[in-house]
This record gives structure tokens, C-alpha cells and sequence, in this order.
């Protein structure tokens, strides 16, 4: 079975900043790996997603990520934080022919000014 | 700006009341979802429409009744609905429907509270 682990519940950095939020999943097929964010009181925004070639992917809002297949990881980064990127965010796994898109736990980010 | 409506944004009702939740997509996708959303925690799937078709339905109490009455719209019958069933519910779209392989267009949700 598909599952997505999130390790960091909370995380909090300085604006400015570099980021970095671990996702780690276990799928034995080629994964379809996206990542969401979700600002209070709102739905989820797809920030990137990796289907197949180049690694590196990048995003909105200045977000990229990296599939490592050796480690099952797809970390999300972004070199440099702004106060308006504090909100949750939702790593996510999916299959081609599944039935379920399997979030991870989620990871609440704040920035500190 | 999200391209997934939903309305309404808040409701609030007791639990002997009938409403329904309403979503619109206008992007052409063939598939739409029903989630729910309990605070600090990820979605949890609900029901996926396919085709205007009835495709999962993920052992959801028949107090939630979907509906999809054309390709753009979504809606969700609510019923005799209980406290526990206080939530976010979100509507998504995608373009695929063999499987979950696309990205999920989602709305900002109704905020459903049960008295």
C-alpha cells in the first residue's frame, strides 16, 4: 500500500531563510508525487508535481523539489522564506490506474520575522 | 483565484436539516472529488465522480448523498447529519480518470458546522 511520511509536524525559520520540508513514501511502481500548500481557510494549491525526468522540478512561488528515488524522498525547498509562505503543506502520492491520491500528514511552516 | 467554486463558504445546521454542498468547474476536467478536511489533518477522500458517473465511494455513511448532474457541477446532499460530521469539505477536479496520476484542481471549501 501507497503511504507518504511527513517527519516534521512544525517547522519554523526566519524570513529569508532557506527551507526545507522532508517527504519520504513508499510505492512500489513509478510514483506520481505532488506538493500542496493550504492557507488558513482555504483549499490546496498545487505548488509542483513530478511525474517522470528531470529530478528538479520546479514550482510556483519561487518552490522547487527533488525526487530521489534511492532515498523515496521528495523534499521541497525554497532558498529564501517570506512571511506569506507560513501555511500548511501536503506532500502527496499518487498512481495511474489507483484510487486514491495519499496525502502525508501535512507540515505547518511559520515564519518568524 | 481558485477555478474550483464552491458554495457555500460556511454553513452552519442542525442535525435534523437537509442542505447541500455545491461546486462548479469550468475547466473542462472529467473527474471530481469530495473530501473532508478535520482540523489538522489531510484530506480524507470521499467520493470520485468519473464521466458524471458514481466511479469510488469510500464507505461514506449514506447521510453524505453525491450527485453530479452535468460535466461542471458537483453537489453533495447532506442529511441527519451528526456533530462529528463538522468539517472542511473540499471539492477537487482533474483531467484524468484512470487514477490519480494528474494534479487535483481544489475550491476553498464549505466550513460545515453541526449543531
Amino acid at each position: 500500500a501507497q503511504s507518504v511520511t511527513q517527519p516534521d509536524i512544525h517547522i519554523t525559520v526566519s524570513e529569508g531563510a532557506s527551507l526545507e520540508l522532508r517527504c519520504n513514501y513508499s510505492y512500489g511502481a513509478t510514483p506520481y508525487l505532488f506538493w500542496y500548500v493550504q492557507s488558513p481557510g482555504q483549499g490546496l494549491q498545487l505548488l509542483l508535481k513530478y511525474f517522470s525526468g528531470d529530478t528538479l522540478v520546479q514550482g510556483i512561488k519561487g518552490f522547487e523539489a527533488e525526487f530521489k528515488r534511492s532515498q523515496s524522498s521528495f523534499n521541497l525547498r525554497k532558498p529564501s522564506v517570506h512571511w506569506s509562505d507560513a501555511a500548511e503543506y501536503f506532500c502527496a502520492v499518487g498512481q495511474r490506474y489507483g484510487n486514491k491520491l495519499v496525502f502525508g500528514a501535512g507540515t505547518i511552516l511559520r515564519v518568524k520575522s | 483565484d481558485t477555478e474550483v467554486t464552491q458554495t457555500p463558504k460556511h454553513l452552519v445546521m442542525g442535525m435534523t436539516n437537509k442542505k447541500s454542498l455545491k461546486c462548479e468547474q469550468h475547466m473542462g476536467h472529467r473527474a471530481m472529488y469530495w473530501y473532508k478536511q478535520k482540523a489538522k489533518k489531510p484530506p480524507e477522500l470521499m467520493f470520485v465522480y468519473s464521466y458524471e458517473k458514481l466511479s469510488i465511494n469510500e464507505s461514506v455513511p449514506s447521510r453524505f448523498s453525491p450527485e453530479c448532474p452535468n460535466s461542471s457541477l458537483l453537489n453533495l446532499h447532506l442529511h441527519a447529519l451528526q456533530p462529528e460530521d463538522s468539517a472542511l469539505y473540499l471539492c477537487a477536479s482533474s483531467h484524468s480518470i484512470t487514477g490519480f496520476s494528474e494534479p487535483q484542481h481544489f475550491g476553498d471549501g464549505t466550513r460545515l458546522s453541526i449543531l
